[in-house]
């Protein structure tokens, strides 16, 4: 069965920096891949997905990520962040027969002025 | 075109009362799922359909009950609330021939069991 882990639960970054956000799944078949942001009482906004092709991806709000094969994963990345960024971000994989999809756990990112 | 739809927004209930979450998509979408998000542990699959009168079970399905007679609705059945089930409930819907595979998302629907 497949799985997603995000190792950080909490990440804080200071509004400009940059923000990786790890995830690494587990699936024996070729991967299809998501990131999705919740705010605070929101439901899940898509940013990005993955399928096939180039391995960097670019998404909205000026987000991308990277899939690597060898490495099982699929990190988030951001080059400056701002403090609207803050929310919590979930990765997750299409399951067998990829009509839904497995979660990972979530982390949630602070960001300090 | 309005989407993923659930209703209702926010409800209480008290133990072993029961009463059915709805969820409707307007995109012919052929897949339809429901998740419950709790905190500290993300999305977690109850039931899902890939298709009219085709559902099955998730991850936790304990505790709740599903049918899809119609392509557009797909409601979710507690026939008797228990406290556990205090929850974020999240019906998702997407394309069978998408080769993305892209899940469209409700707004959620908030429940508590007292």
């Amino acid at each position: 069965a497949q799985s997603v882990t995000q190792p950080d639960i909490h990440i804080t970054v200071s509004e400009g920096a940059s923000l990786e956000l790890r995830c690494n799944y587990s699936y024996g078949a070729t991967p299809y891949l998501f990131w999705y942001v919740q705010s605070p009482g929101q439901g899940l906004q898509l940013l990005l997905k993955y399928f096939s092709g180039d391995t960097l991806v670019q998404g909205i709000k000026g987000f991308e990520a990277e899939f690597k094969r060898s490495q099982s994963s699929f990190n988030l990345r951001k080059p400056s962040v701002h403090w609207s960024d803050a929310a919590e971000y979930f990765c997750a994989v299409a399951g067998s027969g990829y009509s839904t999809l497995t979660f990972g756990k979530g982390t949630m990112l602070l960001v300090s002025p | 075109n309005a989407g993923v739809t659930q209703t209702p927004k926010f409800q209480v209930l008290k133990t072993g009362q029961s009463m059915t979450l709805q969820c409707a998509q307007d995109m012919n979408h052929e897949y339809m799922s429901w998740y419950r998000q709790d905190p500290g542990m993300g999305l977690r699959l109850i039931h899902y359909s890939v298709g009219a009168g085709i559902t099955d079970q998730g991850e936790v399905p304990n505790g709740y009950n599903v049918s899809r007679s119609t392509t557009e609705d797909f409601p979710l059945r507690l026939l008797s609330a228990a406290p556990s089930q205090t929850s974020v409930y999240f019906c998702a819907s997407s394309y069978s021939w998408d080769v993305s595979y892209e899940q469209y998302f409700g707004p959620g629907t908030r429940l508590t069991v007292t």
